[in-house]
């Protein structure tokens, strides 16, 4: 089991630029939150995902959107980037919708950074 | 709402010492209580959690952590810490599928 799995690692984008980042939940899992994590700060809760419908949002503004596919795998949609966007975003799994104190399962994240 | 403060940013300490980690919340509902662990460049591990019962949580590697409802805290304990256990502390809540985050503790084992 490859667990959680983010692409790509690493992107350097442009002030004004939209980025898409990509999330493959551990095997099983049907639930995936997404969180920004600035550095020094704790992550950030998003947005979650659960039966290809966003469930639950964070404060965040409509620049953040995002998707879930039928094989559960979720994209992360950032437009007209700022520089406060530079962060780590990470993905995270559960099962059975995410519920209950279900263990969430983290990817590695993507580090983004805004120029 | 949920909220998390994590007491202390940075903690240094030699090996073999006892360390403590401290971790209060404030809920107005009742919520499932986690301590993750973060090291360089990597996600989050999962170290313990508090569903229910026991207050009284331990993980596999020696670290242990207490709910206490009336303080309403989950402090994260080790009785000898090795160099190895150099990383990032995250303590969070988490209700209705939504986590919350504190803001991490540094934890720093020196020889």
């Amino acid at each position: 089991d490859a667990g959680v799995t983010q692409s790509p690692t690493h992107l350097i984008k442009t002030r004004g630029q939209q980025v898409t980042l990509r999330c493959s939940p551990k095997s099983g899992h049907d639930t995936v939150s997404w969180y920004q994590q600035a550095l020094g700060q704790g992550p950030q809760f998003i947005f979650q995902y659960y039966e290809e419908e966003e469930r639950q949002r964070g404060n965040f503004p409509d620049r953040f959107s995002g998707h879930q596919f039928p094989n559960y795998s979720s994209e992360l949609n950032v437009n007209a980037l700022l520089l406060g966007d530079s962060a780590l975003y990470l993905c995270a799994s559960s099962p059975k919708g995410g519920n209950g104190g279900t263990e969430a399962f983290f990817g590695q994240g993507t580090r983004l950074t805004v120029v | 709402a949920q909220s998390v403060t994590q007491l202390d940013s940075q903690v240094p300490v030699f090996e073999e010492a006892p360390v403590e980690l401290r971790c209060n919340y404030s809920s107005s509902v009742s919520v499932y209580l986690f301590w993750y662990v973060q090291y360089p460049n990597q996600g989050l591990q999962l170290l313990l959690k508090y569903l229910s019962g026991s207050t009284l949580v331990e993980s596999i590697n020696g670290f242990e952590a207490e709910f206490n409802k009336s303080q309403t805290s989950f402090h994260l304990r080790k009785p000898s810490v090795h160099i190895s256990d150099t990383a990032e502390y995250f303590c969070a809540v988490e209700y209705a599928g939504k986590s919350t985050f504190g803001d991490g503790t540094t934890l720093t084992v020196k020889p």
